[in-house]
């Protein structure tokens, strides 16, 4: 079955960089964009970033463009976000997400959080 | 980049019907038919529920549909059951390369 287990989040000081990690299996991976989303703490979903399934294309949301980096290995069936410059309104928990037609999420992760905190 | 505007609670009684509203501009819900939502439960990842503003994945159950008016999206659950107490939040593409969720509305059996 499909499943993307999300890695890497944990306490990091302010202004240091981070990378997080999807794991996927149950699907053939190099076929599907993957996306990130995060929540901050008692806040609402946020999209972060996208990756296609070749990697070749990448946007961003405003709030993380320039500071975060999305990418992805097909022979790992991993993609990941590098975060950079982290800032406390970066605390939330990321999850990864598969994009089954454009426009929708059917599979995500149970997520990682990451707080930063001096 | 703002986000769909929900409201941020509803409540129902079990057997009752329920409408949440989903509202953007003509740059993502007006102009594409990108809309999805998701039923979020506390501690696990969000679960899509519609797609395509009224298409349902296998497996969900026929008391949640969807629809569109203009710049506004709508999802409609009945029959509610206690189960279906959860947050839920819409998405939809927004031009010209990001997707957009809506700020999440807390649903009350």
């Amino acid at each position: 079955q499909v499943q993307l287990a999300e890695s890497g989040g944990g306490v990091v000081q302010p202004g240091r960089s981070l990378r997080l990690s999807c794991a996927a299996s149950g699907f053939t991976f190099s076929s599907f964009s993957m996306h990130w989303v995060r929540q901050a703490p008692d806040k609402g979903l946020e999209w972060v970033a996208v990756t296609s399934s070749d990697g070749s294309i990448e946007y961003y949301a405003d709030s993380v463009k320039g500071r975060f980096t999305i990418s992805r290995d097909n022979s790992k069936n991993t993609v990941y976000v590098q975060i950079n410059s982290l800032r406390a309104d970066d605390t939330a928990v990321y999850y990864c997400a598969r994009e089954l037609r454009f426009g929708d999420f059917d599979y995500w992760g149970q997520g990682t959080l990451v707080t930063v905190s001096s | 980049q703002s986000a769909l505007t929900q409201p941020a609670s509803v409540s129902g009684s079990p057997g009752q019907s329920i409408t949440i509203s989903c509202t953007g501009t003509s740059s993502d819900v007006g102009s594409y038919n990108y809309v999805s939502w998701y039923q979020h439960h506390p501690g696990k990842g969000p679960k899509l529920i519609i797609f395509d503003v009224t298409k349902r994945p296998s497996g969900v159950s026929d008391r949640f549909s969807g629809s569109k008016s203009g710049n506004t999206a709508s999802l409609t659950i009945s029959g509610l059951q206690a189960e279906d107490e959860a947050d839920y939040y819409c998405c939809s593409y927004r031009s010209p390369d990001s997707w957009v969720f809506g700020g999440g509305t807390k649903l009350t059996v």
